[in-house]
């Protein structure tokens, strides 16, 4: 069965620090990816996907994701963090012909001013 | 409207009721999606519309729940006999089609405590 890993449950950083966030998927043809946050009493927005093309993609707030096809990797990576980045990410996986998302876990980010 | 709209926004049932959850996709949205976020976990996938027909369903967890979808529109999630585990933030979703790279939008949730 498609599944989602996100290797961090909770990351503690100081603003200013650089943030990884891992995610890897389990599913051997094509997939679309996505990032999304949910900040604190705030519903889930997307942050940034990827369907095709430079596997680069920037999003919105300074955030950016790399997909990696031989290691089944859509890391997210921003370097410098805020306060204000403060929520839970989620990798999600749509593999192809699929309707559905498929969520990781989560990940709690917590950023000290 | 300008996102999907859900109601009721939390709702305290009582162990055995019934609960009734409301979905209004954004305009124009043919596919919807319920998703179940618990305590600590991650989001669970319930079930997947197109227009008014639900091709998967897998995520159901068990007959106490069912859910419809009229005029390509409005969705209701049907919660029977409610048990305390059911506690959890109700999550719809609309999109375009999906397999096209559209985009899956979501609503703020329906939180449901079940004491």
């Amino acid at each position: 069965a498609q599944s989602v890993s996100q290797h961090n449950h909770h990351v503690i950083l100081s603003e200013a620090a650089s943030l990884e966030l891992g995610c890897n998927y389990s599913y051997g043809g094509t997939v679309n990816l996505f990032w999304y946050v949910q900040y604190p009493g705030q519903h889930l927005q997307l942050l940034l996907k990827y369907f095709s093309g430079d596997p680069l993609v920037k999003g919105i707030k300074g955030f950016e994701a790399e997909f990696i096809k031989s290691k089944f990797s859509f890391n997210l990576r921003k370097p410098s963090v805020q306060w204000s980045d403060t929520a839970e990410y989620f990798c999600a996986v749509n593999p192809g012909g699929y309707n559905k998302l498929i969520f990781g876990a989560g990940t709690r980010l917590a950023v000290h001013p | 409207g300008a996102g999907v709209s859900q109601s009721p926004s939390n709702k305290v049932t009582e162990k055995g009721k019934d609960v009734e959850l409301r979905c209004d996709p954004i305009s124009g949205h043919t596919a919807l999606y319920w998703y179940r976020q618990s305590l600590g976990q991650g989001l669970e996938f319930l079930i997947y519309f197109q227009g008014n027909s639900a091709p998967d369903k897998s995520g159901l967890p068990s007959d106490r729940f069912s859910a419809e979808r009229t005029g390509g529109s409005v969705s209701t999630l049907t919660i029977q006999r409610t048990q305390q585990e059911d506690s959890a933030v109700y999550l719809c979703a609309s999109s375009f089609p999906q397999g096209q790279g559209n985009t899956i939008y979501f609503g703020e949730g329906s939180w449901l405590t079940v004491v």
